[in-house]
């Protein structure tokens, strides 16, 4: 079946240090694959996406690239900040139209010390 | 424009009572989406509706839980009785219906505890 696997935490990182999450799933067909972010006290955010192999998703400073040989979508950050600390959450959808369910991995939880 | 909403925030009952969360989507929005996390687990999705018409519910754990969304809007999920098993933290998304690149926007969560 369709499944994610994530790195465990929590992840502790110093401020401007480099992060790496690694993410793979399992699917059949061409899943789009997503990173969430969930800041304390708040909900899901979309962080960044892909929809097809070799693409690459960015925002803030983080990318992605999905890489279908290796069935992977590892999230990245050349230097992190105090304010990145989070829970990071990689998905995929399964269906190949807009309206499919995510299924997500277990969570990341980042601490940025100053 | 309001985001995606949820009531209650947080909800603490004992095993055998019922509890009924909401959600309102953002306007507009005619897709619903109800995700569960138990605790150090996958956030799992439970069911989708498209306007008031369930699309999945193949997530819905048993029969305890029942969801409705009439007139399309907002959305609640009742937990009738509630088991220990069901606690955790209980998300909802909404989408618009398009094609493509469609962003699922998730509200903040309500969690549910079970004594």
């Amino acid at each position: 079946g369709n499944s994610v696997t994530q790195m465990e935490g929590p992840v502790t990182l110093s401020e401007e240090a480099f992060l790496t999450i690694n993410c793979t799933y399992t699917a059949t067909g061409y899943p789009s694959l997503f990173w969430y972010v969930q800041y304390p006290g708040e909900g899901l955010q979309l962080l960044l996406k892909a929809t097809k192999a070799d693409d690459k998703g960015s925002n803030k400073g983080f990318e992605a690239t999905y890489r279908k040989e290796t069935t992977s979508f590892h999230l990245e950050k050349g230097s992190v900040q105090v304010s990145d600390s989070a829970v990071y959450f990689c998905a995929l959808r399964r269906s190949a139209g807009s309206q499919g369910n995510l299924i997500f991995g277990k969570g990341t939880k980042l601490s940025v010390k100053p | 424009e309001a985001g995606v909403t949820q009531f209650p925030s947080h909800s603490v009952i004992e095993k055998g009572q019922t509890v009924t969360l909401r959600c309102d989507p953002i306007s507009g929005h005619d897709n619903l989406y109800w995700y569960r996390r138990v605790m150090g687990k996958e956030i799992k999705f439970l069911l989708h509706f498209v306007k008031e018409s369930k699309q999945d519910e193949s997530g819905m754990p048993n029969n305890r839980f029942l969801a409705e969304r009439t007139g399309g809007t907002y959305s609640t999920l009742k937990v009738q009785p509630a088991e220990l098993e069901d606690s955790g933290v209980y998300f909802c998304a909404s989408s618009r219906i398009a094609g493509g690149t469609d962003t699922q926007y998730f509200g903040p969560g309500t969690r549910l505890t079970v004594l």
